[in-house]
């Protein structure tokens, strides 16, 4: 069975652009969490996406928004970036339930100048 | 809030010596609680996890964990520590069905020769 495949693997940005992360699920995993980690910041939760509807969100702000399709595949888009939004951005998929745990994607490393 | 602490940004141990990596959470009850792995340029891969019932649960390549409910603790140990163990590990706790997870800050596991 094929794991979380995220694209692109390394990107490069410069500050006020906006990039988008593609992340396709384990197949059967009807969720999809985008999460952001940074060496100060660790692990941040950003959004949870389940049947192409938002069930979850941190903190971040409105620059930071994602989307699912109806083939469970998500997007996370990141608008006029900063040099703080230099992350690497991980993708995880589950299957619904109570434990519901998370397999994850290599990431996606984003470096913004 | 759920919330989960590790001890010790950074830990060192001989190869052949015990690893003992710590975890605290906060969590409403019942709690879920995971250790993930992280090697260098990759995603978190999970380690073990408790559910229910047994709460000494053992995972992959020879780690285990107890859960301690008066402790709020879910330690990961591994008898004898192997060069190939060196990586990040995250302790997180997840509520209920569709909360989110909770990560802690990580544990850099270094294995000295």
């Amino acid at each position: 069975k094929a794991g979380v495949t995220q694209t692109p693997r390394y990107l490069i940005k410069t500050r006020g652009q906006q990039v988008t992360l593609s992340c396709s699920p384990i197949s059967g995993h009807r969720s999809v969490s985008w999460y952001q980690q940074t060496p100060g910041q660790g692990l941040q939760f950003l959004f949870e996406y389940f049947s192409e509807t938002q069930r979850n969100k941190g903190n971040f702000p409105g620059r930071f928004s994602g989307r699912q399709f109806s083939n469970s595949r998500s997007e996370m888009n990141v608008s006029t970036l900063e040099l703080g939004d230099s992350a690497l951005y991980l993708c995880a998929s589950s299957f619904p339930g109570d434990t519901g745990e998370l397999f994850f994607g290599e990431g996606s490393r984003l470096t913004v100048l | 809030a759920q919330s989960v602490t590790q001890l010790g940004s950074h830990v060192s141990v001989s190869e052949g010596a015990l690893v003992l990596l710590r975890c605290n959470y906060s969590s409403s009850v019942p709690p879920y609680l995971f250790w993930y792995v992280q090697y260098p340029n990759q995603g978190l891969q999970l380690l073990l996890k408790y559910t229910t019932g047994a709460t000494l649960v053992k995972g992959i390549n020879g780690f285990e964990a107890e859960f301690k409910k008066s402790e709020t603790s879910f330690h990961l140990t591994k008898p004898s520590a192997h060069m190939s163990d060196a990586a990040e590990y995250f302790c997180a706790v997840k509520g209920d069905y569709g909360q989110n997870f909770v990560f802690g800050p990580g544990t850099r596991l270094s294995v000295l020769p």
